[in-house]
């Protein structure tokens, strides 16, 4: 199993551009999540999924659209990209949303917002 | 205020040492409690978890929690350079549809040889 993957690695936009962070599991989990991680704020969930076609918004969604088409995929848009957002971008996958304790993490996107 | 305070470091020490990191809490809904390791440029990874008050030790690590106080810690003997990490507490309860995790900001450890 590749476990959880994520794409790109790194990512350079301007502000109001747009982009989608690509996130992968092949674990057949039902629960996918996006965090950011900022220095000195730990890891802040932004959207999150129970299953195929349900999304729900975390701490810190504004600014940020997920779909869930597929047990899969969990990709993550930034409609208009700024400054604050620049962070550390992770996708993570739990068996169910009742085990969502140990959850599995992709290696990260690093975003810089110029 | 946080939901979930922790020192962010960093903590440095010798080889060998006992190393003790901690976290303390203000939600009492929180219910599980969790240690994640950090590695540099890696995705955070599970490394203990427990359910309840008292300790719970897997080889050189102990986990221990105090609910009356709302304490967490984590406890490694014997401290090794493959130690040096950023820890992350996590502690979980239910919010909209699933029970979600609330991380610390983490406390950076290097372990000297």
């Amino acid at each position: 199993n590749a476990g959880v993957t994520q794409t790109p690695k790194f990512q350079v936009l301007k502000t109001g551009q747009s982009m989608t962070l690509q996130c992968a599991q092949d674990m057949n989990h039902e629960y996918m999540s996006w965090y950011r991680q900022d220095p000195g704020m730990g890891l802040r969930l932004i959207h999150y999924s129970v299953g195929a076609g349900i999304t729900d918004q975390g701490e810190v969604p504004n600014g940020y659209n997920v779909s869930r088409s597929t047990t899969e995929d969990f990709p993550l848009r930034l409609l208009s990209a700024a400054p604050s957002q620049t962070s550390v971008y992770f996708c993570a996958s739990s068996y169910s949303r009742e085990s969502t304790d140990t959850q599995y993490f992709g290696p990260g996107t690093r975003l810089t917002v110029l | 205020q946080k939901e979930v305070e922790q020192d962010p470091g960093p903590l440095s020490v010798p080889e060998g040492a006992i190393v003790s990191l901690n976290c303390t809490y203000s939600n009492s809904a929180f219910q599980y409690f969790m240690w994640y390791r950090q590695y540099s440029r890696k995705g955070p990874e599970l490394l203990m978890y427990t359910y309840s008050s008292g300790n719970k030790e897997d080889g050189r690590f102990t986990a221990q929690v105090d609910k009356s106080s709302k304490y967490i810690s984590l406890f490694i003997r014997d401290s090794q350079p493959s130690d040096s990490a950023t820890y992350l507490c996590a502690m979980t309860h239910l919010s909209g549809s699933a029970r979600q995790l609330t991380f610390g900001s983490g406390t950076q450890l290097t372990v000297l040889p």
